[in-house]
């Protein structure tokens, strides 16, 4: 089945330390997000990528990092610098970064940072 | 700034309600416009999208949207929901050759049956 994957579904973290949250897709899709979800606030953008090795900075990149050596895999940190880390993580798909394709969720991580 | 607005934060309805989901946004040029359904403990999905042509367009689960250029919106319509249709419903915008998509805040819809 083509999809996307994230893992893990729930990640607990001191706080002080990095974590990386782990995206896959097989949908062979050019493109890739990552979203912050908090209750009330709809999707963020954190950041997103165009094509393998690049990326571009979102809404709200300040805290996070992110990697794009592979298509299938984009990978985000989330690095000490980020003040408010608990959240649900969203990774999304497209075939191209035109804002007119249609993005393909994962099943999100929810981060809890203590 | 680009923005998108969900009036309604939460609606409660009884099966077979009619419901209509409020979205509108902020660019006066052309604009793809989508609704994303999220099911609790499910993937968020696409409900529908409007690119061009017909303003009437039918989604998944019977769904339709209509859009209203002068209105600058978007609005989501079910003549009869099902209990089945709670769900959180975002309403999204990509305006001119943004690469993004602005997100509205969501609205959370339960249905009792």
């Amino acid at each position: 089945d083509g999809g996307i994957t994230q893992s893990p579904k729930y990640l607990f973290r001191k706080e002080g330390q990095n974590v990386t949250l782990s995206c896959e897709q097989n949908l062979n899709h050019d493109a890739m997000y990552w979203y912050r979800q908090d209750p009330g606030q709809g999707l963020r953008l954190i950041y997103y990528s165009q094509i393998v090795n690049d990326f571009q900075k979102g809404d709200i990149a300040e805290g996070y990092s992110v990697s794009r050596e592979k298509k299938e895999s984009f990978p985000l940190t989330v690095t000490s610098a980020q003040k408010n880390p608990t959240a649900f993580y969203l990774c999304a798909s497209s075939i191209s970064a035109g804002g007119y394709h249609e993005q393909y969720f994962g099943p999100g991580t929810r981060l809890t940072v203590t | 700034a680009q923005s998108v607005s969900q009036h309604n934060h939460h609606v409660i309805l009884s099966e077979a309600a009619s419901l209509e989901l409020g979205c509108n946004y902020s660019y006066g040029g052309t604009v793809n416009l989508f609704w994303y359904v999220q099911y609790p403990g499910q993937h968020l999905q696409l409900l529908l999208k409007y690119f061009s042509g017909d303003p009437l367009v039918k989604g998944i689960k019977g769904f339709e949207a209509e859009f209203i250029k002068s209105k600058f919106s978007f609005n989501l319509r079910k003549p009869s929901v099902q209990w089945s249709d709670t769900a959180e419903y975002f309403c999204a915008v990509n305006a001119g050759n943004n690469r993004k998509l602005i997100w509205g805040l969501g609205t959370s819809l339960a249905v009792n049956p």
